[in-house]
């Protein structure tokens, strides 16, 4: 099986542009869920995509958004960046139960000048 | 809300020597216990997890860790590091209503030295 692939790996952005990022999941797999890695915050959890219905939410402000596509795709959206929002986003898909694992894409490096 | 605690930030170690990094979460319920590494360049991989049954759990390359769940811990040990578990370990938690959402805890850089 594939895993799960993020696109585009490297972004560049100036402050108050907005940025799509992309993620499709391991095949089967329904949930989709996406994290924010920063070396001061480490990893937070930013919402998670179950069958095209967002089934939880961090403490990301508004604009922070996704959504999920029907064959279980997702992307995630930024609007007016800004420079703290510089980090690596990370995507995991599972089938969607509370015991099921979760599987890492390799992450897309977003930074804003 | 869950929160998990990780106390070394920046391990040092010689090839074969013993590993232990330390985990704590505080939740008063069932939770599932996760412990990922990211190994330099890499994507985050799951070393082995914890939802029921033995609480002493064996994962990939050699790593367990042991549930205790009196002292809220999940630790993460191997005998014997070898120099390419140099990389990042994170402790993770979820639990029931939350779904697939992880807390994650800093994280510990493990550095191995020949």
């Amino acid at each position: 099986k594939a895993g799960v692939t993020q696109t585009p790996r490297y972004l560049i952005k100036t402050r108050g542009q907005q940025v799509t990022l992309s993620c499709s999941p391991i095949s089967g797999h329904r949930s989709v869920s996406w994290y924010q890695q920063t070396p001061g915050q480490g990893l937070q959890f930013l919402f998670e995509y179950f069958s095209e219905t967002q089934r939880n939410k961090g403490n990301f402000p508004g604009r922070f958004s996704g959504r999920q596509f029907s064959n279980s795709r997702s992307e995630m959206n930024v609007s007016t960046l800004e420079l703290g929002d510089s980090a690596l986003y990370l995507c995991a898909s599972s089938s969607g139960g509370w015991t099921d694992t979760q599987y890492f894409g390799p992450g897309t490096r977003l930074t804003v000048l | 809300a869950q929160s998990v605690s990780q106390h070394n930030h920046h391990v040092i170690l010689s090839e074969a020597a013993s590993l232990e990094l330390g985990c704590n979460y505080s939740y008063g319920g069932t939770v599932n216990l996760f412990w990922y590494v990211q190994y330099p360049g890499q994507h985050l991989q799951l070393l082995l997890k914890y939802f029921s049954g033995d609480p002493l759990v064996k994962g990939i390359k050699g790593f367990e860790a042991e549930f205790i769940k009196s002292k809220f811990s999940f630790n993460l040990r191997k005998p014997s590091v070898q120099w390419s578990d140099t990389a990042e370990y994170f402790c993770a938690v979820n639990a029931p209503g939350t779904a697939s959402k992880l807390t994650f805890g800093t994280g510990t850089r493990l550095q191995v030295t020949l």
